[in-house]
């Protein structure tokens, strides 16, 4: 069974700051790797993706995240963020299993200083 | 565009009487789920459609239902509200059956008086 964890239940960096968001998974094989965010009261919206090919993809709002297979982690970063990024980030696995669900991390919370 | 849209955003009903929220997906997807999210945690899976097949995880209350009367249409009912039940609703989408990305709608929010 697939599993994902996120170390950091909070974070709070400084307007313009660097952020990077860490995430490990646990699979057999090559997983399929998402980082969603959710506003308050919002559903959760897709930021990036992983599948194959280059390690490093670049997601929307400015993110962008690397998969690391010997390391099993797939860390979100932006290089300067801004106030409107504070949110929940959700990184979650999947896996090209018929009947494989996503598996979510425990979220991490953004806040952001001014 | 193509979407996922709940209704209501917001719904509140007493502790026992049924409810039921609704949502809805312009996408043509085969599957689709719904979750329960409580505060501060992640979105934890109730059940899915894969087109008119429904699969129920295991740990879901049975007082918790679904009907999906087409490719477009699912709903989640509540058969009998408790103040456990109370959080936001998640329904999404995926194409296929499998760990591809699936996309959300914003939630319904039932709070239980």
């Amino acid at each position: 069974a697939q599993s994902v964890t996120q170390p950091d239940i909070h974070i709070t960096v400084s307007e313009g700051a660097s952020l990077e968001l860490r995430c490990n998974y646990s699979y057999g094989a090559t997983p399929y790797l998402f980082w969603y965010v959710q506003s308050p009261g919002q559903g959760l919206q897709l930021l990036l993706k992983y599948f194959s090919g280059d390690t490093l993809v670049q997601g929307i709002k400015g993110f962008e995240a690397e998969f690391k297979r010997s390391q099993s982690s797939f860390n979100l970063r932006k290089p300067s963020v801004h106030w409107s990024d504070a949110a929940e980030f959700f990184c979650a696995v999947g896996a090209n299993n018929a009947g494989n669900m996503l598996t979510f991390g425990g979220g991490t919370r953004l806040m952001v200083k001014p | 565009d193509a979407m996922v849209i709940q209704n209501p955003r917001y719904q509140v009903t007493q502790f026992g009487k049924p409810v039921t929220l609704s949502c809805s997906q312009t996408l043509n997807h085969n599957v689709m789920y719904w979750y329960q999210q409580k505060s501060s945690q992640a979105p934890k899976l109730l059940f899915h459609y894969y087109d008119k097949d429904f699969n129920n995880e295991a740990d879901t209350p049975d007082n918790f239902q679904s009907r999906r009367p087409n490719t477009s249409f699912c709903f989640l009912d509540i058969r009998s509200p408790g103040l456990g039940d109370a959080a936001m609703y998640l329904c999404a989408t995926s194409r296929v059956l499998d760990g591809h990305e699936q996309y959300f709608g914003p939630g319904t929010r039932l709070t239980v008086t």
